[in-house]
């Protein structure tokens, strides 16, 4: 069973679109991490949500605690988003989704 | 700097030949785990430590053990490495829910 679900799994967008990656849970947390992974790189924290709306540069991190669900929207995308971003929640421990793979091609 | 150290980075080993893993952090962080990361599979977890000689199984744990003596050092013991093991691995600390740092990660493969 998977705690923390991601979607799309793979995605592809030319530069300058507007990308949302979608995470839904079915546990109690008390708080939600959207992580960076470049290829062959490590692994980075991009946000730290608990409610609402956070926003750096062009990366913007929303979730509705109610609905047990969260996106994160890349405005105007470049190619050097390009890496694999992956949910995390914490719960009595921490669960990741499987990632979604993202290329944004010039 | 705040960081989570993991070595090594890169290691070929043979079946059965037994290799540790260390992890360091220096932010007294209470909470650390290890995770291997497969295509297609995600992270998943190893084990995982609520603080110095505290640790529990995660997801993943046949054929790895941890100990936790000290806040800062959570190492990583494969007994006897099979090529199942090869994989990417990574260390993880936090503070409470809110501060998730990762180690660069170690590449393992097993022969």
């Amino acid at each position: 069973k998977n705690e923390v679900e991601q979607s799309p799994q793979n995605l592809t967008a030319q530069e300058g679109e507007f990308i949302t990656i979608n995470c839904s849970y079915s546990v109690g947390i008390s708080a939600l991490h959207w992580l960076q992974q470049h290829p062959g790189g490590g692994i980075v924290s991009l946000f730290m949500l608990s409610s609402g709306k956070k926003k750096h540069g062009r990366l913007i991190a929303t979730i509705n605690i109610q609905e047990k669900h969260s996106s994160l929207h890349i405005t105007a995308s470049h190619p050097r988003d390009s890496a694999v971003y992956i949910c995390a929640v914490a719960g009595n421990q921490f669960y990741f989704g499987t990632g979604t793979s993202l290329t944004v091609i010039p | 700097e705040a960081q989570v150290t993991q070595n090594p980075r890169y290691l070929i080993t043979v079946t059965g030949k037994k290799l540790t893993v260390t992890c360091s952090q220096n932010m007294n962080h209470e909470y650390m785990s290890w995770y291997r990361q497969d295509p297609g599979l995600g992270l998943r977890q190893i084990y995982y430590s609520m603080n110095v000689e505290v640790t529990d199984k995660g997801d993943v744990p046949e054929g790895y053990k941890v100990s936790r003596k000290e806040k800062r050092n959570f190492p990583l013991i494969l007994e006897s490495p099979s090529p199942n093991q090869t994989s990417l691995y990574f260390c993880a600390s936090s503070f409470g829910a809110n501060v998730l740092t990762f180690g660069a990660g170690s590449r393992l493969t097993v022969l």
